[in-house]
C-alpha cells in the first residue's frame, strides 16, 4: 500500500472555479511535506514545501496547508487558469526516505 | 535557475540492448536521483547519489545500475533491457537530501521492443 495517497485520481474544472486536492500520508517520522506540479511531457517542479511547524504555505494563486496530527495535508488552487492543467504529485520526506503520491491529474477547460 | 538536462526526451531500444540515460546538472549540488514514472504508481526511486563516485540503491534497483564519474553528470543504466522497463525515467538533482526540493529534468520516454 502506497504510503502517501492522493484523491482525486482525476478532476476536471471550469476555467475561474477553485479546487481542493487532497493528501493523505502515512509516512513516519514526519520531515517535511511538497508539492510538486507536473505539466505534460515535463519533470514536476516545486510548488510549496512545509515542515511540522507550518500548516500553510501560498504560493501566487497556490495554497497548501498541513495538519501533521490527521497526516493530511491539501492543496487550494484559487481562480484557476488553463494553464494550470497538469498532475499535481504530493511527496512526504521521512528521515533520508521520500514516498511519493500517483498524483491528481486537473483539466481546466475553457 | 537550476536546469536538469535528460540527453533524450523519446529513445526507443530492443530487448537485451544495453542502454544509457545521461543526466548533467549545472548548480554544483551534491545529490542526485534516478527515477522511473508508471501511471498509477507515482514516481519510484530506483538510484541516488550523494557524491562523486558514491551511489545508493532506491526501492527498485533491480536490472538498472548507475554511473556518478563527475559532480555535474549522473547516468542510469540499463544492463538488458527489458519490455517491462518501459517507462518515463526522471532524473533529479538537489543541495541537501532533505528539506530541498528536488529539481527535476524533463524526463525520457524509453520505449523497449
Amino acid at each position: 500500500k502506497n504510503q502517501v495517497e492522493q484523491s482525486p485520481q482525476s478532476l476536471i474544472i471550469l476555467e475561474g472555479k477553485n479546487c481542493t486536492l487532497q493528501c493523505n500520508y502515512t509516512v513516519s517520522p514526519f520531515s517535511n511535506l511538497r508539492w510538486y506540479k507536473q505539466d505534460t511531457g515535463r519533470g514536476p517542479v516545486s510548488l510549496t514545501i512545509m515542515t511540522f511547524s507550518e500548516n500553510t504555505k501560498s504560493n501566487g494563486r497556490y495554497t497548501a496547508t498541513l495538519d501533521a496530527d490527521t497526516k493530511q495535508s491539501s492543496l487550494h488552487i484559487t481562480a484557476s487558469q488553463l494553464s494550470d492543467s497538469a498532475s499535481y504529485i504530493c511527496v512526504v520526506s521521512a528521515n533520508n526516505d521520500m514516498r511519493f503520491g500517483a498524483g491528481t491529474r486537473l483539466t481546466v477547460k475553457p | 535557475d537550476v536546469k536538469v538536462t535528460q540527453s533524450s526526451r523519446y529513445l526507443v531500444k530492443r530487448t537485451g540492448e544495453k542502454v544509457f540515460l545521461e543526466c548533467v546538472q549545472d548548480m554544483d549540488h551534491e545529490n542526485m536521483f534516478w527515477y522511473r514514472q508508471d501511471p498509477g504508481l507515482g514516481l519510484r526511486l530506483i538510484y541516488f547519489s550523494y557524491d562523486v563516485k558514491m551511489k545508493e540503491k532506491g526501492d527498485i534497483p533491480e536490472g538498472y545500475s548507475v554511473s556518478r564519474e563527475k559532480k555535474e553528470r549522473f547516468s542510469l543504466i540499463l544492463e538488458s533491457a527489458s519490455t517491462n522497463q518501459t517507462s518515463m525515467y526522471l532524473c533529479a538533482s538537489s543541495f541537501l537530501f532533505r528539506g530541498q526540493p528536488q529539481h527535476f529534468g524533463d524526463g525520457t520516454r524509453l520505449s523497449i521492443l
